[in-house]
């Protein structure tokens, strides 16, 4: 079975400059995490997303910020514009539901120069 | 607000030695605590996942223990392997929040 997939896995952008993430998450899992993990820190989390609807996105900065998750599925966190601090990782993870374990994704690595 | 606290950054032992690793957090009402492997440019890798009714949870040369009283837990490595070389994360999952909070991380290196 395959695991979380997430494209692209490197990208180095100028600031200003707009970024897209994409995840597709385990099959049949329900929820889906964003999480940003900066340099020597743990994953901070950015969005939850029960099936379609975002449950927890307390944590997005949503004025350069915005994801979405289009039938429940697929999901893609945007950036725009990037600025220099948004330089991390960006994880993405799947569960079957809230309570159960999450499976990550290997992650996008942002520069943003 | 849940804290997750790892000590130390960074632990280098020969191989072969046995070493465990400290996770402390400040609110002891946390639904489960999971430890996680994460390899260089790679994603986290669930290793033990320990409800707050458990005191403990193995996995081959894997040992988790909890104290929820103390707000610590401890992972415990047997005849440790280069290959064990990663950095290790802690996470919890409080009551009433789907939300994991991390730990900073201890990056382990086993010296052949």
């Amino acid at each position: 079975e395959a695991g979380v997939v997430q494209s692209p896995r490197y990208k180095i952008i100028e600031k200003k400059q707009p970024v897209a993430f994409w995840c597709n998450p385990i099959s049949g899992h329900n929820t889906l995490y964003w999480y940003l993990q900066n340099l020597g820190q743990g994953p901070e989390l950015l969005i939850r997303y029960e099936n379609e609807e975002a449950v927890d996105d307390s944590q997005l900065p949503k004025d350069r910020f915005s994801a979405e998750r289009l039938k429940g599925v697929d999901s893609t966190l945007k950036i725009q514009p990037a600025e220099l601090g948004d330089s991390a990782v960006y994880l993405c993870a799947s569960s079957l539901d809230g309570l159960h374990t999450q499976y990550f994704g290997p992650g996008t690595r942002l520069t943003v120069l | 607000k849940q804290e997750v606290t790892q000590i130390p950054a960074a632990l280098s032992v020969p191989e072969g030695e046995n070493l465990v690793l400290n996770c402390s957090f400040t609110d002891s009402a946390i639904y489960n605590l999971q430890w996680f492997r994460q390899d260089p440019g790679k994603g986290l890798t669930s290793l033990l996942l320990i409800q707050s009714s458990q005191r403990e949870q193995t996995s081959g040369r894997l040992n988790a223990s909890l104290d929820k009283s103390s707000g610590r837990s401890t992972l415990y490595i047997a005849a440790s392997q280069p290959g064990d070389s990663a950095t290790y994360l802690c996470a919890v999952r409080n009551f009433g929040n789907e939300k994991l909070t991390f730990g900073t991380g201890t990056r382990l290196t086993i010296i052949p």
